[in-house]
């Protein structure tokens, strides 16, 4: 089975300020992860994701995240926020593969931006 | 570009009443899963559809069904609804585009009250 935890469900930083919002996963099997934002009455976007290769990954709107395996761990950073990322983060895991889309998430985290 | 689609975007029933939310999936993608995001809560995997068959199922209540027709679109049947089902269902399409490489999106959510 797998499971993810992420740590603090309110995170708030100054403008300019670095996120980093926290995540760790378990599963029995090598995970695909990922990072989702939600704005208000609003879908799922996806910001990145890690599924083989490079450790670090880049996504959209200056996000990155790296994998640490030994670790179990999958934190999101953003060197400097924006008031327009206020929004709830959803960190998720699956198996990859066919299972690919079946994604257990997290129980996410409500970013505030102050000015 | 084309997105996943669902419809309604928004459904008020009574209690005991059945409402049937549709998804149609990105084109050519052939897999759909169903999502169930309570208020203030993590979405919930509930079901999937791979090629019109479903390929997974997760926590479903027995009084939802749902099926995949021909044309990929599929539709999420709920019966006997309870205060409880209201919620924000999500549809997420998916289509492999490579070896270990999917593509996913996931719909704007179709956001049920019940009364």
């Amino acid at each position: 089975a797998q499971s993810v935890t992420q740590l603090g469900s309110h995170v708030s930083v100054s403008e300019g300020a670095l996120v980093l919002l926290r995540c760790n996963y378990s599963s029995s099997v090598p995970p695909y992860l990922f990072w989702y934002v939600q704005y208000p009455n609003q879908g799922l976007q996806l910001l990145l994701k890690y599924t083989t290769g490079a450790t670090l990954v880049k996504g959209i709107n200056g996000f990155e995240a790296e994998f640490k395996k030994s670790e179990t761990s999958f934190h999101l950073t953003k060197p400097s926020a924006h008031m327009s990322d206020a929004a709830e983060y959803f960190c998720a895991v699956s198996y990859g593969g066919t299972s690919y889309g079946k994604l257990t998430f997290g129980q996410g985290t409500i970013l505030t931006v102050h000015p | 570009a084309a997105g996943v689609i669902q419809s309604p975007r928004h459904l008020i029933k009574e209690k005991r009443e059945t409402a049937t939310l549709k998804c149609y999936p990105i084109p050519r993608h052939d897999t759909v899963y169903w999502y169930q995001q309570g208020p203030g809560q993590d979405p919930q995997f509930l079901i999937s559809f791979y090629e019109k068959m479903q390929s997974d199922k997760g926590s479903i209540p027995d009084r939802f069904s749902a099926q995949q027709f021909s044309d990929y679109h599929s539709e999420l049947n709920m019966s006997s609804l309870e205060l409880g089902d209201s919620a924000l269902y999500f549809c997420a399409s998916t289509q492999r585009v490579g070896t270990n490489s999917y593509e996913q999106y996931f719909g704007p959510g179709t956001r049920l009250t019940v009364t």
